[in-house]
Formats: C-alpha cells, sequence, structure tokens
C-alpha cells in the first residue's frame, strides 16, 4: 500500500538557517509526489510537484525539493528560511488513482 | 480565479443539530474532495468525486456524514445528527482530472459541536 512518512514532527530553526524537511515515501511505481504548505487558520497550499524529468524541482517562496528514487525521498529545502515560512508542511503521494495519500506533517517553528 | 470558495468560514452547532457545509470548486476543475483534519488523525479523505458522480466514499466516518454534488459548480457536506466527535476544519478540494493529480484546497470550515 501507498504510505507517506514525515519523520520529523516539529522542527525549530533560526531565521536565516536553512532547512531541510524529510519525506519518504512507498509506491510500487513512478511516483507523483507533492509538498503543501498550511499556515495557521488557512487551507493547504502546494509548493512544488515532482512528476518526470528533473529530479530537483523549484517552488514557491525559495523552495525546492529533490527526488531521490534510491532513498524513496523527496526532501524540501530552502536556504534561508524567514520568519513568514512558520506553518505546517505535508508531503503527498499520487496514489495511482484520484487520491493523493498525505503524510502526518511537519510543523516549522522559526526563531527570530 | 477565486479559488476553492467554502461556506461558512465557521459553525458552531449543538449536539444533535444538522449541519451544513458547502464548497464551489475553481470553475473548469470536475474533481472534487471533501476532508477532515484533526489533530488525533490528521488529514483524511472523507469522498470525492469526477464529474459530479461520487467515487470513493470510503472514507466517510458513518451514516450521519452525506455529500452530495448537484452541478459541477456547487457540493455540500451534512452532517445529521451532529456530535462534538465531529468537531473538526473540513477542507474541499478540487482538480482538473488527468493533470497528474495536482489538488487545491479551500480555506476550510472550523466546525464546532457542543
Amino acid at each position: 500500500a501507498q504510505s507517506v512518512t514525515q519523520p520529523d514532527i516539529h522542527i525549530t530553526v533560526s531565521e536565516g538557517a536553512s532547512l531541510e524537511l524529510r519525506c519518504n515515501y512507498s509506491y510500487g511505481a513512478t511516483p507523483y509526489l507533492f509538498w503543501y504548505v498550511q499556515s495557521p487558520g488557512q487551507g493547504l497550499q502546494l509548493l512544488l510537484k515532482y512528476f518526470s524529468g528533473d529530479t530537483l524541482v523549484q517552488g514557491i517562496k525559495g523552495f525546492e525539493a529533490e527526488f531521490k528514487r534510491s532513498q524513496s525521498s523527496f526532501n524540501l529545502r530552502k536556504p534561508s528560511v524567514h520568519w513568514s515560512d512558520a506553518a505546517e508542511y505535508f508531503c503527498a503521494v499520487g496514489a495511482g488513482t484520484d487520491k493523493l495519500i498525505f503524510g502526518t506533517g511537519t510543523r516549522l517553528q522559526v526563531f527570530p | 480565479d477565486a479559488g476553492v470558495i467554502q461556506s461558512p468560514r465557521h459553525e458552531v452547532t449543538e449536539m444533535g443539530q444538522e449541519v451544513t457545509l458547502r464548497c464551489k470548486p475553481i470553475s473548469g476543475h470536475n474533481s472534487l474532495f471533501w476532508y477532515r483534519q484533526t489533530m488525533m488523525r490528521g488529514l483524511e479523505l472523507l469522498i470525492y468525486f469526477n464529474n459530479n458522480v461520487p467515487i470513493d466514499d470510503s472514507g466517510m466516518p458513518e451514516d450521519r456524514f452525506s455529500a452530495k454534488m448537484p452541478n459541477a459548480s456547487f457540493s455540500t457536506l451534512k452532517i445529521q445528527p451532529s456530535e462534538p466527535r465531529d468537531s473538526a476544519v473540513y477542507f474541499c478540494a478540487s482538480r482538473i482530472r488527468g493533470t497528474a493529480y495536482e489538488q487545491y484546497f479551500g480555506p476550510g470550515t472550523r466546525l464546532t459541536v457542543t
């Protein structure tokens, strides 16, 4: 069965520091992978997606993610975090149907 | 584009009352999804529609929950009777079928059942 694991429930970084949020997936075929961000009281907003081709994908707000098939990972990165990046981040995999399988989320806290 | 529109944004009701949540998908999108988000269970898919037809309702918790999509621009999620454990944020999302699963989420309805 398809699954997504986000091993870090909560991450705290200082403003200006680099960030990497981990995501591992389990899926038999070539996955469609997504990162969404949810600010407090808001819906989920798509940050970036991977369908095929270049394994390093760029998204909005300065985020990027790298697909590594050998590690079944799709980690999200940002070189310099801003206080406004504090939010919850969800990794998701397209499950071969219309549905998305979401991870449990990583809450990012940013200290000034 | 206005994005996915949900109403109401907040709903407080008493146990036993009927609750109706509404969603207007993005124009041109032909798949619609209802999710529920709680601290304990995270984000759960309740039901989804393709071309206004319910495809998978296996996530609907019980018979108290029902969803309809009478046309391409409107869907409802109804809870009757409501219970305190139904308190959650309910999200609607839409997408175009065939574009590799990218979903667009609405702002959600925060439901509190007292």
